[in-house]
């Protein structure tokens, strides 16, 4: 069964404390792996995706990589404005729906 | 441009009641996608439309739930006898192409409680 893990389901950091979040999976025959980021009451924003393994994206403070089992998102001094929930969602195979981790809620404070 | 929208941001119905939920994708994307949240979980995939016609409805728990599309830009999410476990937001998503992997723009989602 295709499965996607994030961990840790929470972190707390002071500003400019960097960090990685995990986002695990398990699937046959991955085509894309997204990133997102989730703040209370909105919908996910779309940050990154991933093709393959080896592939690296940045965006500002955000830098995601891929291997052939897992992502990580790297998250370089981070500001208060990063706090938010991230999701990690592949899709696989011949489906065109996202399987979706369960997020990890990340709180940067000042 | 404008993004994804949806109506209403907010529904409170009671229990057995019908309710419809409206989503306005992103003008030019082909295939629009439905999922539910609950607190503290991703998004779980309910069905996705390509153009007019429902390509996968496998997420969709029972055959109280129903999407169209009728002219392969709104699309409304019906929901018959509402139990109070369809309790969650339920969000919008577009793509500009069918296929993938493409990024899909959300929504910012439906909150309904059923009571």
């Amino acid at each position: 069964e295709d499965q996607v893990t994030q961990s840790p389901e929470a972190l707390r950091l002071q500003e400019g404390e960097s960090s990685s979040l995990n986002c695990s999976y398990t699937v046959s025959g991955l085509r894309g792996l997204f990133w997102y980021r989730q703040d209370p009451g909105k919908g996910p924003e779309f940050l990154f995706t991933l093709y393959s393994a080896g592939e690296e994206k940045e965006k500002e403070r955000l830098k995601a990589t891929l291997t052939k089992k897992e992502s990580f998102l790297h998250i370089t001094a981070p500001k208060p404005e990063d706090s938010a929930t991230y999701l990690c969602a592949v899709q696989a195979g011949g489906n065109y729906q996202l399987i979706w981790g369960a997020g990890t809620k990340l709180i940067i404070k000042p | 441009g404008a993004g994804v929208s949806q109506t209403p941001s907010n529904k409170v119905t009671e229990k057995g009641k019908y309710v419809e939920l409206r989503c306005d994708p992103i003008s030019g994307h082909t295939a629009l996608y439905w999922y539910r949240q609950s607190l503290g979980q991703g998004p779980e995939f309910l069905i996705y439309f390509q153009g007019t016609g429902a390509a996968d409805d496998s997420g969709l728990p029972n055959d109280r739930f129903f999407a169209v599309r009728p002219e392969g830009s709104v699309s409304t999410l019906k929901i018959q006898r509402t139990e109070r476990g369809d309790s969650a937001v339920y969000l919008c998503a577009s793509s500009l192409l069918s296929g993938g992997p493409y990024e899909q723009y959300f929504g910012p989602g439906t909150r309904l409680t059923v009571t």
